[in-house]
Order: C-alpha cells, then sequence, then structure tokens
C-alpha cells in the first residue's frame, strides 16, 4: 500500500470549514483513499473514501486531485467535537487490513 | 451502523499475570478481525489479524506466543496478553469489515491496559 504524508497538526476556527491536505504520490490504480478519525482514547471513525471522482456524504467532502497524487478532507462547518486525529489512508480495493500513519492533529478552537 | 464492542474497556493487572480481552461484532459476522495497539501519542499500530476458523496471522515483530488471538465464532474475536510486562501497557482496539472486501471497517472503543 503507499504512503501517505500529513500535516501534524492543524487548526480551525469553529464554524469555518477545515481543509486537511494528504499526499500520497506513490498511489497505484486500484487504490482508493480514505479517512478515519480517532477523538481522544476511543476507536477510529470512519468518515469516507475515494478512488477517483470526489465524495461527499453527511460528515464531509473528499476532493481527489486529477493526478490522484494528493487530496483534501473538507469537513465544511467544523465544530469543536471534530476535534480529533485525522487519518489519510492508502489501500488496495480488495479490503483488508488498514495500515495507519501519524496523521493530523485537528484543533478546532471556539 | 455496524457496532464492535471490546471488553473489558480498562485492566489493570500485575507483572506476570495474562489478560483476555474480548472482540466482538454486535449486528454482523466477521470472518475477519484485526487487532491494533496504541501508545500514548502514537499511530495505531496493526499487531495481527484474526481469521475465524485458522490461524492469526501477525505483523512482522510481533510475539505471536506473547498475543494470542483466537477467533472462535464470526463475531467474537479474543486477544490474550500472556505474562504482561508494563512495557505491554497500552491502548489494543479491534476492528471489523462486515464484508472482508468491504471499504468500511468499524472499530471498537478499545481497551486500555495497564500493567503494574
Amino acid at each position: 500500500d503507499a504512503k501517505t504524508t500529513q500535516p501534524t497538526s492543524m487548526d480551525c476556527a469553529e464554524g469555518r470549514a477545515a481543509n486537511l491536505p494528504c499526499n500520497h504520490s506513490t498511489i497505484s490504480g486500484n487504490e482508493y483513499v480514505y479517512w478515519y478519525r480517532q477523538i481522544h482514547s476511543q476507536g477510529p471513525q470512519y468518515i469516507i473514501h475515494g478512488l477517483k471522482n470526489n465524495e461527499t456524504n453527511e460528515m464531509a467532502s473528499l476532493i481527489i486531485t486529477e493526478d490522484r497524487k494528493s487530496s483534501t478532507l473538507i469537513l465544511p462547518h467544523a465544530t469543536l467535537r471534530d476535534t480529533a486525529v485525522y487519518y489519510c489512508i492508502v489501500r488496495g480495493s480488495q479490503g483488508g487490513k488498514l495500515i495507519f500513519g501519524q496523521g493530523t492533529e485537528l484543533s478546532v478552537k471556539p | 451502523g455496524a457496532v464492535v464492542s471490546q471488553h473489558p474497556s480498562r485492566v489493570i493487572c500485575k507483572s506476570g499475570t495474562s489478560v483476555k480481552i474480548e472482540c466482538r461484532s454486535l449486528d454482523f459476522q466477521a470472518t475477519t478481525m484485526f487487532w491494533y495497539r496504541q501508545f500514548p501519542k502514537q499511530s495505531l499500530m496493526l499487531m495481527a489479524t484474526s481469521n475465524e476458523g485458522s490461524k492469526a496471522t501477525y505483523e512482522q515483530g510481533v510475539e505471536k506466543d506473547k498475543f494470542l488471538i483466537n477467533h472462535a465464532s464470526l463475531t467474537l474475536s479474543t486477544l490474550t496478553v500472556t505474562s504482561a510486562h508494563p512495557e505491554d501497557s497500552s491502548f489494543y482496539i479491534c476492528s471489523a469489515p462486515r464484508v472482508v472486501a468491504e471499504n468500511e471497517q468499524f472499530f471498537g472503543p478499545g481497551t486500555r491496559l495497564t500493567v503494574l
């Protein structure tokens, strides 16, 4: 599975959009981009995933560049409860294990 | 959404004792489950893949004789930390996909192990 690179930490004002970047320059054609988040002392929570097209669900939007070498997770209206570590993971289409990198620690501030 | 539970949520034990952690899929069957360990301020580290009806697959560097995994049914996997030592103190988390090839995995709430 391809390696991902994320900023260590980010701040966001409550009510504003949080844009979390992820680089995955070695991604291969059949690998998906997944986003999970982990609130302190809890298990990770699935957010969204995509292959080529941009995706949106009730939690977030995922924007994948045309060359698929990077992506951005967008939380449109961040709340204090969105404070967490966000993990960008690249994984093949066969499912199976998720390998976590260091993630981005997002702090949403009032 | 699907729910995965873990028991216990917290455990404190003496050095040298063994501790069993249960991971259950509550509303779906899981032929595969995954066990992770997380030290403070660090990311999740995959320890092993638990397979129903067959032996677990361990990641490199994880001692299979120390971390015993049993996937006894389609809804239960157990991780036993044998002869625990203070360095085994960690946050242990399991996960399971509803279907092996499914994109979304469901994580348990984690078990905090403290070895004195």
